[in-house]
């Protein structure tokens, strides 16, 4: 069964440009969480989407926005890129049923490098 | 929200010996509590989780134990090898539409 694919894996942008990144999740998993990992420190939330619909999000900028697809992949988009905005960008999936207090693990894709110069 | 802590960020061990990482969180309401561990370069990846109602967990070499009245958690892992070494990151999470809140992390060094 192929994981969680994202893409691309590395990305070099300069400031003021946008992004988009993509995640296809485990084929069933109808939950895909967005994460932004900086060197040296934890994945920090960005979004959470189940079934189409944003369940949540995290403290970004507005320049940060997301949408899942009928399909259930997703993307990330980022405008106006700063410097700080480099940091590896994890996407990951879960059978998750947002409607259910039971908890299910995340899968994490390998992730995108995205570097702004 | 909730808050996750993580201690130590740093951990050196002796190949053989045992490693403890340990979490608090601050919401009592949190039920499920995973561990990951990211290798240089790779994805994190699941390799214990403990849900709220067990005090405890063991997989081989590798345990969780869940203290809800003192709201911490901690990984546990015995004769340690070098392939062991690696970023260690705890979570927490409570039901509904929150999400998962990760810690800092601890890099483990097992030194051969």
């Amino acid at each position: 069964d192929a994981g969680v694919t994202q893409s691309p894996t590395h990305l070099i942008k300069t400031r003021g440009q946008h992004v988009t990144l993509r995640c296809s999740p485990i084929s069933g998993h109808k939950s895909v969480s967005w994460y932004q990992q900086v060197l040296g420190q934890g994945p920090q939330f960005i979004f959470q989407y189940y079934e189409k619909e944003e369940r949540g999000r995290g403290n970004f900028p507005d320049r940060f926005s997301a949408r899942q697809f009928p399909n259930y992949s997703s993307e990330l988009n980022v405008n106006a890129l700063l410097l700080g905005d480099s940091a590896l960008y994890l996407c990951a999936s879960s059978p998750r049923d947002l409607r259910s207090s039971y908890n299910s693990p995340l899968h994490f894709g390998n992730g995108t490098r995205l570097t702004v110069t | 929200g909730e808050n996750v802590e993580q201690h130590p960020s740093t951990l050196s061990v002796q190949e053989g010996d045992s490693a403890v990482i340990k979490c608090t969180y601050s919401d009592s309401a949190s039920n499920y509590f995973p561990w990951y561990k990211q290798e240089l370069g790779k994805r994190p990846q699941l390799i214990i989780d403990i849900r709220s109602n067990v005090g405890e967990k063991k997989d081989q070499r590798i345990a969780v134990t869940l203290n809800k009245t003192a709201k911490h958690f901690s990984l546990h892992i015995t004769e340690t090898q070098p392939e062991d070494s690696a970023v260690y990151f705890c979570a927490a999470i409570t039901s509904g539409n929150t999400p998962l809140v990760f810690g800092k992390g601890t890099r483990l060094s097992v030194i051969a």
